[in-house]
């Protein structure tokens, strides 16, 4: 399958602070990014889309001002949460997609803790 | 997105095969049955996918019912490193350049018994 790398893996902040997540597709070129978040105990759920080069578009619910999805190139993808409080704290996962792949491969995760 | 039904959780033996169900009856003719698994703290992993034919790959066997409104996922020969969240997600092609995403449910929670 697809190499897809995320970093931080964990990172810890203070309330109020920003944190930027990283996201590469190693060995494909990503027409479209996807970015999820997981709770404890809960299930994957889509937050953003962003195609390259374009606006991400968000789901319902996702404050896109709060969230920063920057997609400039085929490789990477970046996911800022601004002014970060403990309830961002969640496990974020990205999803590069190449358009012709019929799977979607997903990087390892990056553990947000907001203190 | 046709949705699914899974157990919410599963006991299987070491080294025995697991069989995971999986009810989607409201699946449309061009979607697909994606299963993907998630084990603790990391992104999830791509397992396998079908359309109406049983699939076979290293990981795994798929089989869908004729009617397409169930179908099973075998892990053949079950290791204490397949305990997992399993998903299984009905979805058009993905290949639809972004058009299409995976929404994932609750999934069933395998247990690998020693």
């Amino acid at each position: 399958g697809a190499v897809v790398s995320q970093h931080p893996s964990w990172v810890i902040c203070k309330s109020g602070t920003s944190v930027k997540i990283e996201c590469r597709s190693l060995d494909f070129q990503a027409t479209t990014m996807f970015w999820y978040r997981q709770f404890p105990k809960q299930s994957l759920m889509l937050m953003a889309t962003s195609n390259e080069g374009s606006k991400a578009t968000y789901e319902q619910g996702v404050e896109k001002d709060k969230f920063l999805i920057n997609h400039a190139s085929l490789t990477l993808s970046t996911l800022t949460v601004t002014s970060a409080h403990p309830e961002d704290s969640s496990f974020y996962i990205c999803s590069p997609h190449a358009g012709h792949h019929n799977e979607q491969f997903f990087g390892p995760g990056t553990r947000l803790t907001v203190l | 997105d046709a949705k699914t039904t899974q157990p919410p959780s599963m006991d299987c033996a070491e080294g025995r095969a697991a069989n995971l169900p999986c009810n989607h009856s409201t699946i449309s003719g061009n979607e697909y049955v994606y299963w993907y698994r998630q084990i603790h703290s990391q992104g999830p992993q791509y397992i396998i996918h079908g359309l109406k034919n049983n699939e076979t790959n290293e990981m795994a066997s798929l089989i869908i019912t004729e009617d397409r409104k169930s179908s099973t996922l075998i892990l053949p020969h079950a290791t204490l490193r397949d305990t997992a969240v399993y998903y299984c997600i009905v979805s058009r092609p993905l290949s639809n350049f972004g058009n299409e995403k995976l929404t994932f449910g609750t999934g069933t929670r395998l247990t690998i018994i020693p």
